[in-house]
């Protein structure tokens, strides 16, 4: 069965201090993996995907890696506006269905 | 281009009643999706499509129903809430990006709908 886990849950930042998010997953055959933000009271909004091992993205503050057992989101030098739910998810191939794990709390103070 | 929009944002139903919630979308995707979401769940498919006319099951089936008449439009109803489906509803849209399943599906949500049945 496919499955993705997130942690932190939670993680609190001071402004300016760097850290990584994690997301480990177990699928069949990894076709795509797929960050999102959500903010409170709206739908998640789409950030990045990743097709395979050693692949990196980046915008703005935000960079996505990939190995073949997890992903990292890293923000770099945040700001209190990103701070957000960051959720992960994963496309197995064969499948139009994602698997997303229940995310990690972001909040960073000023 | 609104994107991805649901109808009602809130309702509050009465255990035994039913209601329809409408998604929208103007991006032309082919593939919808119903997902809900509650504390420590994470989201979770309810159902989904793949084309105007059909719909396939996803992980949390029971107690909901869908149907996708137009390309643009997917509608969730619930016969008879329960409780149990308490939560805030979340529809999203994908389209591939290569041909058949090889592609990926990224997909645009929504902002939800928050529904409590009492």
């Amino acid at each position: 069965e496919d499955q993705v886990t997130q942690s932190p849950e939670a993680l609190r930042l001071q402004e300016g201090e760097s850290s990584s998010l994690n997301c480990s997953y177990t699928v069949s055959g990894l076709r795509g993996l797929f960050w999102y933000r959500q903010d409170p009271g709206k739908g998640p909004e789409f950030l990045f995907t990743l097709y395979s091992a050693g692949e990196e993205k980046e915008k703005e503050r935000l960079k996505a890696t990939l190995t073949k057992k997890e992903s990292f989101l890293h923000i770099t030098a945040p700001k209190p506006e990103d701070s957000a739910t960051y959720l992960c998810a994963v496309q197995a191939t064969g499948f139009q269905k994602l698997v997303f794990g229940t995310g990690t709390r972001l909040l960073v103070s000023p | 281009n609104a994107g991805v929009t649901q109808t009602p944002k809130f309702r509050v139903l009465k255990t035994g009643q039913s209601m329809t919630l409408l998604c929208a979308q103007d991006m032309n995707h082919e593939y919808m999706y119903w997902y809900r979401q509650d504390p420590g769940m994470g989201l979770r498919l309810i159902h989904y499509s793949v084309g105007e006319g059909t719909t396939a099951k996803g992980e949390v089936p029971d107690g909901y129903n869908v149907s996708r008449l137009k390309k643009q439009n997917f509608l969730l109803g619930l016969e008879s809430a329960a409780p149990s489906q308490t939560s805030v509803y979340f529809c999203a849209s994908s389209y591939p990006t290569s041909l058949g399943l090889a592609g990926t599906y990224e997909q645009y949500f929504g902002p939800g709908t928050r529904l409590t049945v009492t």
